[in-house]
């Protein structure tokens, strides 16, 4: 059963720490996407790849915030340094950019920054 | 600036009565439409969509109907399960860009 696989699934860390997800998309989707799930935004878009291109990073904040594909198999959001107002759960999403953007969703990293 | 709005934060509705959330939107560019659902600790998984093109899609308990003219969607269950209780995310999609997401409808069936 293909899924798409985050880690870890839970960080705590400290104000100034670096954090580091990790995202294995659905292996033949060329499409992926790195959201994150506030009270306040709902489900908000932070970076978006095709082919392992950058479409869309718009909605990261530029300074702290960082995303890659090393490769297909791997999607990576990086903060440094992190702060409080970056608590929140970040979920990597991946499609196979068939035309209606049907999106498969790992199971989210809650991450807590103290 | 949010595209994608769903002004009820929560719904209740009765096991076996009938479950309408809505969404509205901003942007007559959208293609499609998609209806999310999400449970606690999981992640969001698609449910069902309809092309900007058509006014409705039924799949077994669940229909989407679009209004383009109102740019209005909504999701109708019928009949609602305790099973369905979860967050609803409404989200639009437009050719070349990434899916746009409303903050998100809780829905809770009582028995």
């Amino acid at each position: 059963d293909a899924r798409v696989t985050q880690t870890p699934r839970h960080k705590v860390t400290e104000m100034g720490q670096e954090v580091t997800m990790r995202c294995q998309p659905i292996l033949g989707h060329n499409t992926v996407f790195w959201y994150r799930q506030t009270m306040m935004q709902g489900l908000e878009l932070l970076a978006y790849f095709r082919n392992r291109a950058p479409l869309d990073d718009s909605g990261m904040p530029k300074d702290r915030f960082s995303a890659e594909m090393p490769d297909a198999t791997l999607a990576t959001l990086k903060i440094q340094p992190s702060e409080p107002r970056d608590s929140a759960v970040y979920f990597c999403a991946s499609g196979q950019g068939a035309g209606n953007e049907k999106l498969f969703f790992g199971s989210g990293t809650q991450l807590s920054v103290l | 600036d949010q595209q994608v709005k769903q002004n009820s934060p929560s719904l209740s509705v009765q096991e076996g009565r009938i479950s309408i959330l809505n969404c509205d939107y901003t942007n007559s560019m959208f293609d499609y439409f998609l209806w999310y659902k999400k449970y606690p600790a999981e992640g969001p998984t698609f449910l069902i969509s309809i092309s900007s093109i058509k006014d409705k899609n039924e799949d077994g308990r669940f229909t989407v109907f679009l209004n383009k003219s109102a740019k209005h969607l909504s999701l109708h269950i019928v009949p609602s399960q305790p099973g369905d209780s979860a967050v609803y995310f409404c989200a639009a999609w437009r050719t070349g860009y990434a899916l746009n997401f409303g903050k998100g409808t809780s829905l809770l069936v009582t028995p």
